[in-house]
Parts: C-alpha cells; sequence; structure tokens
C-alpha cells in the first residue's frame, strides 16, 4: 500500500516551453502533498507544500510564479514549470500523506536543453 | 530551526562488512526521526523510522535508535549485500512544524563491493 506515482519519469524540452509533473497517490488520499528538489549528488530540498483545495505554501527562495502547484483532488497534484531554463534542469520529487508518515514517487528527471 | 548532519560518504564496504551511518540531529520540538534510502535513479523508499526516545526502528536488518540524550539516530546493519547499495538520508519530522515537514540530512552515498 501508499503507492505516489510520478509522471513523467524523463522529461527533455527546449528552453521556454512549460513542463507539467504529475503526482498521484494510487491507494490512499493525500492531503498533503509536497515537491522536493534535487541537485546531483546533493539532498532533497523542498519547495512548497500543498493542500488539497488550496494554494500552496512555498519555501523562501522558491518562485511561485515559476513552479505552479495545483492539488486539485485528494490524489493528484501537479507541479508546472513555467518557461524552462537550462538552471531548471534537476531532479523533482513529490511526495504525499494520508496523517501518516510521506510516501514518495519515483521522480522526475527534466532537462532542459 | 531544525537540522539533521549525517556523516559524508561515499562508504565503500565489502560484502558481508558492518555498516554504520551517523546521524544526528538538532530541533526545537520533539521530532520524528527517519531513515529513507534512494536507489539510482529512483524516488526515496522509507527504510525505517522512530517516533519517541529509546524507540528501535528497524526493517531488512537494518536497525536505528532514537537518542534523545545524544540527539542522535545512527543507522546500523550487520552483514551488508550489494543489493544495500543506494544513497541513505536520515530526516525528522516536527509534528508542530506546519505541514509536518520533513528536514533531511545531506545523505550518505554506500557502495558495497563483492
Amino acid at each position: 500500500g501508499a503507492v505516489v506515482s510520478q509522471h513523467p519519469s524523463w522529461v527533455i524540452c527546449k528552453s521556454g516551453t512549460s513542463v507539467k509533473i504529475e503526482c498521484r497517490s494510487l491507494d490512499f488520499q493525500a492531503t498533503t502533498m509536497f515537491w522536493y528538489r534535487q541537485f546531483p549528488k546533493q539532498s532533497l530540498m523542498l519547495m512548497a507544500t500543498s493542500n488539497e483545495g488550496s494554494k500552496a505554501t512555498y519555501e523562501q527562495g522558491v518562485e511561485k510564479d515559476k513552479f505552479l502547484i495545483n492539488h486539485a483532488s485528494l490524489t493528484l497534484s501537479t507541479l508546472t514549470v513555467t518557461s524552462a531554463h537550462p538552471e531548471d534542469s534537476s531532479f523533482y520529487i513529490c511526495s504525499a500523506r494520508g496523517g501518516g508518515p510521506q510516501h514518495f514517487g519515483d521522480g522526475t528527471r527534466l532537462s532542459i536543453l | 530551526g531544525d537540522s539533521v548532519t549525517q556523516m559524508e560518504g561515499p562508504v565503500t564496504l565489502s560484502e558481508e562488512a558492518f555498516l554504520t551511518i551517523n546521524c544526528t540531529y538538532t530541533a526545537t520540538g520533539y521530532p520524528s526521526l527517519f531513515w529513507y534510502v534512494q536507489y539510482p535513479g529512483e524516488g526515496l523508499q522509507l527504510l525505517l523510522k522512530a517516533t519517541k526516545a529509546d524507540d528501535k526502528g528497524s526493517n531488512k536488518g537494518f536497525e536505528a535508535t532514537y537518542r534523545k540524550e545524544t540527539t542522535s539516530f545512527h543507522l546500523e546493519k550487520g552483514s551488508v549485500q550489494v543489493s544495500d547499495s543506494a544513497v541513505y538520508f536520515c530526516a525528522l519530522s516536527d509534528a508542530k512544524a506546519a505541514g509536518n515537514k520533513l528536514t533531511f540530512g545531506g545523505g550518505t552515498r554506500v557502495l558495497v563491493k563483492p
């Protein structure tokens, strides 16, 4: 149980385009979802926390207009990287919790050319 | 604020060797403590957790004991296998923090050689 599916697992796109990443809790209702960014050989950096039906809470230094987060249902949250540039290339990981510990997706590797 | 410090890697071991990864924390409240494992190209998997002092979390041969007096949560395994090669993250969650956010240590890469 407690499976979190993240899609796509890998995306390559041109600079200036927008990219949407989906995070789904498959067998539980996720009242809270988290989005992290991980640089190579580094730890996870929390970007934002989202609760179903309300606006996301962004960590200091994270541009909310750059990284749009939507948590419209108890099983789905999306992260949209708008007007992506090469410096946005990274590994993005979501997690979800429904009252217990956080359960993580397998991550999305984003490469901006 | 809360923070987690864990030993830097990489840690290179031979199969069947004993593994210890040190982890210490600072927290204003009374946190829950976790170890997560990340295999190459994947997200994080919860390995074990402990929610109060002297609790011992265990899973897949790994153990860690919540030591409040030393603010530590060291991870140990008595006999590692090649399949244990991964990055291990120590983390804490303070129930008083908004959203039960996790604070991660820097991660320790472990490489087990046959």
